[in-house]
């Protein structure tokens, strides 16, 4: 059974990078897509982007700029960049398989953009 | 982007009955193969969302019966068919037709 493990910095100040890594344990890149959504309480869940194992990646256009997704098959693990934070960007950032469906979730990584 | 507007925003329900949430799509989400590429999770308190439907009608692993979908173009409907109290979260659709992909606002399953 897949299952993905998340982690990365919690606390960023604004302008920083939001760095974040997730893992796949039990199971392999394959032909699946691999996205980043994130959570927060006034615009609920976002689709960040999405990777595959060849490194082809697709971003949401209302982040791109500031988005970079890659990819390490030779560690099972993709990661999420993104640059210059601000408040806004304070949430629950999510790892999961699939992009046209999501099946198998990371448990979240709470990162907060404060000063 | 396509919007997808839930309603109820709250839902109580009394164990043992049904409940319906409604999806709404701005746009149609009828491709030209036939499907229409609608999913919806639930999220349970403290945990991640969680896949329950996809691609409109297919329930995900491990999925009871009770849980089905309906719907066509723009108007979607999940439908609990008795609800139990560890169905208690918080449901989203999501529009998987177009990218960026977006959810719907979020429906809170509540029990009586």
């Amino acid at each position: 059974q897949v299952q993905l493990q998340q982690w990365g910095a919690g606390l960023l100040k604004p302008s920083e990078t939001l760095s974040l890594t997730c893992a796949i344990f039990g199971g392999s890149f394959n032909d699946y897509y691999w996205s980043w959504v994130r959570q927060t309480p006034g615009k609920g869940l976002e689709w960040i982007g999405e990777i595959n194992r060849g490194g082809s990646a697709n971003y949401n256009p209302s982040l791109k700029s500031r988005v970079t997704i890659s990819v390490d098959t030779s560690m099972n693990q993709f990661s999420l960049k993104l640059t210059s934070v601000t408040a806004a960007d304070t949430a629950v950032y999510y790892c999961a398989r699939g992009t046209q469906y999501m099946d198998v979730w990371g448990k979240g990584t709470t990162v907060t953009v404060s000063s | 982007d396509i919007v997808m507007t839930q309603s109820p925003l709250s839902l109580p329900v009394t164990p043992g009955e049904p409940a319906s949430i409604s999806c709404t799509s701005s746009q149609s989400l009828l491709h030209s193969n036939g499907h229409n590429y609608v999913d919806w999770y639930v999220q349970k308190p403290g945990q991640s969302p969680q896949l329950l439907i996809y691609v409109n009608s297919n329930r995900a692993s491990g999925v009871p019966d009770r849980f089905s979908s309906s719907g066509s173009g723009t108007d979607f409907t999940l439908k609990i068919s008795r609800v139990e109290a560890e169905d208690v979260g918080v449901y989203y659709c999501m529009q998987a037709l177009q990218s960026p992909v977006t959810f719907g606002q979020g429906t809170r399953l509540e029990i009586k």
